[in-house]
């Protein structure tokens, strides 16, 4: 069964930094692009990140050079280093596999609440 | 590049049928044949119900279906059920780099 469960959210002061996990199973992740989606409380769902099976890595222009995500293959992990946090990074963030299909997300984490406020 | 455009809501009756339109551009609806719906409930997993504009994984009723004509792509949920009361967002493959998808505003399904 694919499971992904996200952890690292938590209070952050304006300008801090976060460190989020996706911890993957039940698939082969080196074999699977991984991406980052938010959702602003109250606001829909967001792309932010996501890296291939090359570890080629794309952003939002909205988290361009604050972000950085990355995956450990031994540790069936994906993450999001979160940099210089604004009020507006105030979300929660999902991980998703995407599929067969491009920019298809065919699983989700539950998600993980970061909040930033001083 | 702004988020694709849905109804804030859409409501419908038990049995009844209903449509959500998603409307985006030729750079990304219009563009390509990468277009997904998913059904979510805030605070939980969303859950993919159509991808490639109208494809089924295996598992999402029958009852779901989709299609897409230009820059507007289209969910009906045929046979309303209370269990379908959700936010309902598309998504597109765009032409960009950043962003890589756009998703939809959103749309809240309520069965009175």
């Amino acid at each position: 069964e694919v499971q992904l469960v996200e952890s690292g959210g938590g209070l952050v002061q304006p300008g801090g930094s976060l460190r989020l996990s996706c911890a993957a199973s039940g698939f082969t992740f080196s074999s699977y692009n991984m991406h980052w989606v938010r959702q602003v409380s109250g606001k829909g769902l967001e792309w932010v990140s996501s890296i291939g099976t090359a570890d080629d890595t794309y952003y939002a222009d909205s988290v361009k050079g604050r972000f950085t995500i990355s995956r450990e293959i031994a540790k069936n992990s994906l993450y999001l280093q979160m940099n210089s946090l604004r009020a507006g990074d105030a979300a929660v963030y999902y991980c998703a596999r995407e599929g067969t299909a491009d920019v298809t997300f065919d699983y989700w984490g539950q998600g993980t609440l970061v909040t930033v406020s001083s | 590049q702004s988020a694709l455009t849905q109804p804030a809501s859409v409501s419908g009756s038990p049995g009844q049928s209903i449509t959500i339109p998603c409307t985006g551009t030729s750079s990304d609806v219009g563009g390509y044949n990468y277009v997904s719906w998913y059904k979510h409930h805030p605070g939980k997993a969303p859950k993919l119900m159509i991808y490639e504009v109208s494809n089924r994984p295996s598992g999402v009723s029958n009852r779901f279906s989709a299609s897409k004509s230009g820059n507007t792509a289209s969910l009906t949920i045929s046979g309303l059920q209370a269990e379908d009361e959700a936010d309902y967002y598309c998504s597109s493959y765009t032409s960009s780099n950043t962003p890589l998808c756009l998703f939809g505003t959103g749309t809240t399904v309520t069965v009175l």
